[in-house]
């Protein structure tokens, strides 16, 4: 069984500050990763994913995640943050034998300080 | 690209009652999926289809709850017997293809409210 743990369920960061979100995840076999963001009221937008290309992934919105397989990590960052980051953030995971069905993590929200 | 469509945005009910929510994925995707979202959580996997045949439901899946896709378009996830703990925002999402590694496209989103 895949699962997803999302560390810190709320992060407050100054407007300009660097932005970390940390995903760590299980599953048996190479796995598919994706970070999706939600803002209030609405569906999940794809952020990015990786699918064992490139280690280093670039997303939208001046996002970024690195895939660690040997911390099972897929932490997001983003150098400088934006108010527009305000939301919350989901970690997910998915694999060759899954149906393309995703299992999320429980969620980061963000909050920007100006 | 007119994006993944969920109506209504927004059903109050009273429990015991019986509701259904629409779901337009994005035309050419074969691909259409099912989650619950319930507040301060992450999406949970109720059920997907392939075209029109259920491939996978989840055991979240109640026998009160039953999704249907009947010509690999449109699907509909209704809700008999209405209880409070269904207060949730239930999430359809589109994808295309086969492969495990194409994104989902997720709609806005149906916010139900059981009284």
């Amino acid at each position: 069984a895949q699962s997803v743990t999302q560390l810190g369920s709320h992060v407050s960061v100054s407007e300009g500050a660097l932005v970390l979100l940390r995903c760590n995840y299980s599953s048996s076999v190479p796995p598919y990763l994706f970070w999706y963001v939600q803002y209030p009221n609405q569906g999940l937008q794809l952020l990015l994913k990786y699918t064992s290309a490139a280690t280093l992934v670039k997303g939208i919105n001046g996002f970024e995640a690195e895939f660690k397989k040997s911390e099972t990590s897929f932490h997001l960052t983003k150098p400088s943050a934006h108010m527009s980051d305000a939301a919350e953030y989901f970690c997910a995971v998915s694999g060759p034998a899954a149906g393309n069905k995703l299992t999320f993590g429980g969620g980061t929200r963000v909050l920007v300080k100006p | 690209d007119t994006g993944v469509s969920q109506n209504p945005r927004h059903k109050i009910t009273k429990r015991g009652q019986n509701v259904t929510f629409r779901c337009d994925p994005i035309s050419e995707h074969n691909r259409l999926y099912w989650y619950r979202q319930t507040l301060g959580q992450g999406p949970e996997f109720l059920t997907y289809f392939q075209n029109e045949a259920q491939l996978e439901k989840s055991r979240l899946l109640s026998d009160r709850f039953s999704a249907e896709r009947p010509k690999g378009s449109f699907s509909t996830l209704e809700i008999q017997r209405t209880e409070q703990g269904d207060s949730a925002m239930y999430l359809c999402a589109s994808s295309l293809g086969t492969a495990n590694n194409s994104p989902l496209h997720f709609g806005n989103g149906t916010r139900l409210t059981v009284t």
